[in-house]
């Protein structure tokens, strides 16, 4: 079975420039996140869709971040301007299902992406 | 809010060395508690889970007990390998919620030397 993918792997770029990044998530999938991942924290949720609905953006900066994931399938998360202190890896994550309710089931594990490495100069 | 805290590295051990890694939660409810590894230059993979109290996670060697009564989910393993070395996640995730998000502490790196 195919993992999550993601691109481009590594990114260099200025600040006041933009960014994207692309995800797509193990087939089936309905539950999509982006995590940021700062160097030596751990990773912070951005944003969480389910199918082509956002869930939880409440930490996602909205005045230079923007993510859609408009077919319910693959997600784009993009950076505008970008500033220093993005620097960071970008995680997709993908689960079966949404997890409401108690109680972990197989339909809701969690699987990550390789993440795409953002440097801002 | 919820959150997790675990033990700041880097932790270098010898081969075959025992190894533990501490990591305490502070949640409200019934919290599932995970161990993420990630290996230099690799996404995170999840390793070990637990979902109720007392419950005794493993994977490849390594266990972590669900302790409600200390809020802890310690990592161990009896006899680490050079090929363990990463950077090991502490991560819950609760359940009151409409959401299903992973909350992480800061990471520990683990080196281990040959």
């Amino acid at each position: 079975e195919a993992g999550v993918a993601q691109s481009p792997r590594y990114k260099i770029i200025e600040k006041r420039q933009s960014v994207a990044f692309w995800c797509n998530p193990i087939s089936g999938h309905a539950t999509l996140y982006w995590y940021q991942q700062i160097l030596g924290q751990g990773p912070k949720l951005l944003i969480q869709f389910q199918n082509n609905g956002v869930v939880d953006d409440s930490q996602l900066p909205k005045d230079r971040f923007s993510a859609e994931r408009l077919k319910g399938v693959d997600s784009t998360l993009k950076i505008q301007p970008a500033k220093l202190e993005d620097s960071a890896v970008y995680l997709c994550a993908s689960s079966l299902g949404l997890g409401q309710g108690h109680g972990e089931r197989s339909g809701n594990t969690i699987y990550f992406g390789e993440g795409s490495w953002l440097t801002v100069v | 809010g919820d959150s997790v805290t675990q033990m700041e590295g880097p932790v270098t051990l010898s081969e075959e060395a025992f190894l533990t890694i501490n990591c305490t939660y502070t949640a409200t409810g019934y919290p599932s508690l995970f161990w993420y590894v990630q290996y230099p230059g690799e996404g995170l993979q999840l390793l070990l889970k637990a979902t109720k109290a007392d419950d005794k996670g493993s994977n490849k060697g390594f266990e972590a007990t669900y302790r409600k009564e200390t809020t802890s989910f310690h990592l161990e393993k009896g006899s680490v390998q050079v090929s363990d070395s990463a950077v090991y996640f502490c991560a819950l995730k609760n359940y009151g919620g409409a959401t299903n998000k992973l909350i992480f502490g800061t990471g520990t790196l683990l080196a281990v030397q040959p």
